[in-house]
């Protein structure tokens, strides 16, 4: 089992100010790293899958950073707006895809 | 790709009672999970099925809990005694080979009683 660790827990930031939080995993037989956000009261929805060392995704104002080899990605949210409040999941995945466990996730809280 | 469709979204039932939670569509061609989500805590994975059988399971996963495809078309998780600390969220998700890439039904909210 890949063991995976997400900080800090939670997160309250003022709306407009960009943040960031960290994803820990297991350095040895990486095969990608996934991101997920997940709102309450509905079903968590894929972000990025990343795969490279290096490798940098973004998608509108949200954009993680992979580091393969020592075993650690970044997603950060510039400009944070009250949409962006939700719980922010990151997932080791091994080749085969058959068993995706998640990180205990990134809380974020957006101040209007 | 279709949209994963979960039923029951609510079911409350007592405890010892059996459970059926229900996943559509189901293809030859995808991985189906079953994870679980107790309130205030992870989302745990329970199980990946391809192709027919269980790919792999969690050490939640016990005998209580099967997984099945009763028609071809369904992906079901029965519970076959539920317990008290049963209840939680339930979500089906798939992928596609290759891709890794989750999409997650709306949930089953299983309260036990």
């Amino acid at each position: 089992i890949l063991n995976v660790e997400q900080s800090p827990q939670s997160l309250h930031v003022q709306e407009g100010d960009s943040t960031n939080f960290t994803c820990s995993f297991p350095s040895s037989n990486f095969y990608a790293l996934h991101w997920y956000r997940w709102e309450t009261a509905k079903s968590p929805e894929a972000l990025f899958v990343m795969t490279l060392n290096g490798d940098e995704k973004k998608k509108g104002r949200i954009s993680a950073t992979l580091n393969t080899k020592e075993g650690y990605s970044y997603l950060y949210i510039k400009g944070s707006q009250p949409e962006d409040s939700a719980t922010y999941l990151c997932a080791p995945g091994d080749s085969s895809a058959s068993k995706i466990i998640f990180g205990s996730g990134t809380r974020l809280s957006i101040r209007p | 790709e279709p949209e994963v469709t979960q039923t029951p979204s609510h079911q409350v039932t007592q405890m010892g009672q059996e459970v059926i939670l229900r996943c559509v569509p189901i293809s030859n061609h995808l991985y189906f999970y079953w994870y679980r989500q107790i309130l205030g805590q992870k989302v745990e994975f329970l199980v990946s099925f391809y192709n027919n059988e269980i790919s792999e399971k969690s050490e939640i996963f016990d005998d209580q809990f099967s997984v099945e495809r009763p028609d071809g078309s369904n992906f079901t998780l029965k519970i076959r005694s539920t317990k008290l600390e049963d209840s939680a969220m339930y979500f089906c998700a798939r992928s596609s080979p290759g891709a890794n890439v989750l999409t997650f039904g709306a949930g089953s909210r299983l309260t036990v009683l």
